[in-house]
């Protein structure tokens, strides 16, 4: 059962142009959402995160949108650059989610992105 | 930004081996540590949560007796795989967080590979 789902494997965005990255969730618990960014043969890195209090968190050329009622959340990178070629994982939390303050995160599937010169 | 340093980063032994993963957190007490387990084209799937000081909680399907998992200090997480066998082979990685809802700081995993 995928509780975080990305549904683009990959996506494929011409240098300076918007990227978008689309993830949706099931479980209306989740209330902390992150986005990873992971190149081969290293461990993801922490881009940028939502709470469930806010539909909108801006960090320079990123920026994550969050849609409660459609549960559902996406980045946008602008302008996409070369180098954020990656695979883009999202995360999800809640606070009681497993009976305790753990927090762990439920990752979707991840999409690869390539940016074309 | 936090760092997290794990060790080795690539391993490769013999059926029956036991193996040691180290995960540090570099620059920050790490109250929770969480090792993962990831499959070729697949998610990141969790296979434990360490808090310091106390046993680890493991997900439903991973081995306990598998998958020793010891968090002896605020920076240091440990997970041997015992006895490994080729299905053990995969890419491991440790995360460390600071406090509830600060973001997870990756490792850059491990790649066990078991002949």
């Amino acid at each position: 059962d995928q509780q975080v789902k990305q549904n683009s494997p990959s996506l494929s965005v011409q240098e300076g142009r918007i990227s978008i990255l689309n993830c949706d969730y099931t479980n209306s618990m989740f209330d902390y959402f992150l986005w990873y960014k992971k190149y081969p043969a290293e461990g993801p890195t922490f881009l940028i995160s939502i709470s469930s209090i806010k539909d909108k968190n801006e960090d320079g050329r990123f920026t994550v949108f969050l849609n409660k009622s459609a549960k559902h959340l996406s980045l946008h990178i602008v302008p996409s650059q070369p180098g954020d070629s990656a695979v883009y994982f999202c995360a999800a939390s809640g606070p009681l989610f497993y009976g305790g303050a753990t927090n762990k995160l439920i990752f979707g599937t991840g999409t690869l992105l390539a940016v074309q010169p | 930004g936090a760092v997290v340093s794990q060790h080795p980063s690539r391993v490769i032994c013999k059926s029956g081996t036991s193996v040691k993963i180290e995960c540090r957190s570099l620059d920050f007490q790490a109250t929770t540590m969480f090792w993962y387990r990831q499959f070729p084209k697949q998610s990141l799937m969790l296979m434990a949560t360490s808090n310091e000081g106390s046993k680890a909680t493991y997900e439903q399907g991973v081995e306990k007796d598998k998958f020793l998992i010891n968090h002896a200090s605020l920076t240091l997480s440990t997970l041997t795989v015992t006895s490994a066998h080729p299905e053990d082979s995969s890419f491991y990685i440790c995360s460390a967080r600071w406090t509830v809802n600060q973001p997870q700081h990756f490792g850059d995993g491990t790649r066990l590979s078991i002949l």
